[in-house]
C-alpha cells in the first residue's frame, strides 16, 4: 500500500536552514507527484510546493524565496529545504501525494514537527 | 492567489444534518476537494472533483457546488464526526481554507 514518512531535526535554530525528508513506498516518483504541506499549533494547513514526476516543480509564492525541492527516485525520497527560518515556521509538516490530474491530496504522512528556536 | 473563505466553527447535535460552507475568492470550476482532520492526525480526503464520494468514507457525507460556492454536508451527523474541515482548490496553484471546526454537543 502507498505510505509516505517525513522525517527530520525536532528543532531549528532562527535563520538556520531546515531539511526534510520523505520517503515513499508503494508508489514510484518517476509516475507520482509529491507536495510538502505545513501546519503552525492550532492553525490552519499551507501547501508550501511540489516536485512533480517530470521532476519540474511548483512553490508558493509567499515562500518561494526560501524553499527548494528535491528528490532521489532511486531512493524514493523527496526533499525539502528552506533557508532563513522563523520562529513562525514551527509547524507540523506533511508530504502528500499530489494528483497530477486535479491537484488532490489522497495519501499523507503523518507529519513530523518542527520547532524553530534558540 | 485564490483565497477559499470557510465559516470558523459549527456546533450541532448528533443526528442532525450540518452543511459545511466553502466560498472561492474566484471561480475553480470543480476542482474542490474537502478533508477531515481530527487532532494529532493528518488529513483524510473525504470529497474530490466538488462532488465525489472518497473511496470509503461514509455515504452521509456529500459535497455540491461549483464556481465560487461549496458546500460539504453530513447527514446524520455522529459524534466521531467531531474533526475539523479544510476546502481545498486546485484550479489556480493549491490553496487550503481556513478551516471549520465541528464540534458535536
Amino acid at each position: 500500500q502507498v505510505q509516505l514518512k517525513e522525517s527530520g531535526p525536532g528543532l531549528v535554530q532562527p535563520s538556520q536552514t531546515l531539511s526534510l525528508t520523505c520517503t515513499v513506498s508503494g508508489l514510484s516518483l518517476t509516475s507520482n507527484s509529491v507536495s510538502w504541506i505545513r501546519q503552525p499549533p492550532g492553525k490552519g494547513l499551507e501547501w508550501m510546493g511540489v516536485i512533480w514526476s517530470n521532476g519540474g516543480t511548483d512553490y508558493n509564492s509567499a515562500i518561494k524565496s526560501r524553499l527548494s525541492i528535491s528528490r532521489d527516485t532511486s531512493k524514493s525520497q523527496v526533499f525539502l529545504k528552506m533557508n532563513s527560518l522563523q520562529t513562525e515556521d514551527t509547524a507540523m509538516y506533511f508530504c502528500a501525494r499530489t494528483g497530477v490530474y486535479y491537484g488532490l491530496f489522497r495519501y499523507w504522512g503523518q507529519g513530523v514537527m518542527v520547532t524553530v528556536s534558540s | 492567489d485564490t483565497v477559499l473563505t470557510q465559516s470558523p466553527a459549527l456546533a450541532v447535535s448528533p443526528g442532525e444534518r450540518v452543511t459545511i460552507s466553502c466560498r472561492a475568492s474566484e471561480s475553480v470550476s470543480t476542482l474542490m476537494h474537502w478533508y477531515q482532520q481530527k487532532p494529532g492526525q493528518q488529513p483524510k480526503l473525504l470529497i474530490y472533483l466538488a462532488s465525489h464520494l472518497e473511496s470509503g468514507v461514509p455515504a452521509r457525507f456529500s459535497g455540491s457546488g461549483s464556481g465560487t460556492d461549496f458546500t460539504l454536508t453530513i447527514d446524520p451527523v455522529e459524534a466521531d464526526d467531531t474533526a475539523t474541515y479544510y476546502c481545498q482548490q486546485s484550479w489556480n496553484d493549491l490553496t487550503f481554507g481556513s478551516g471549520t471546526k465541528l464540534e458535536i454537543k
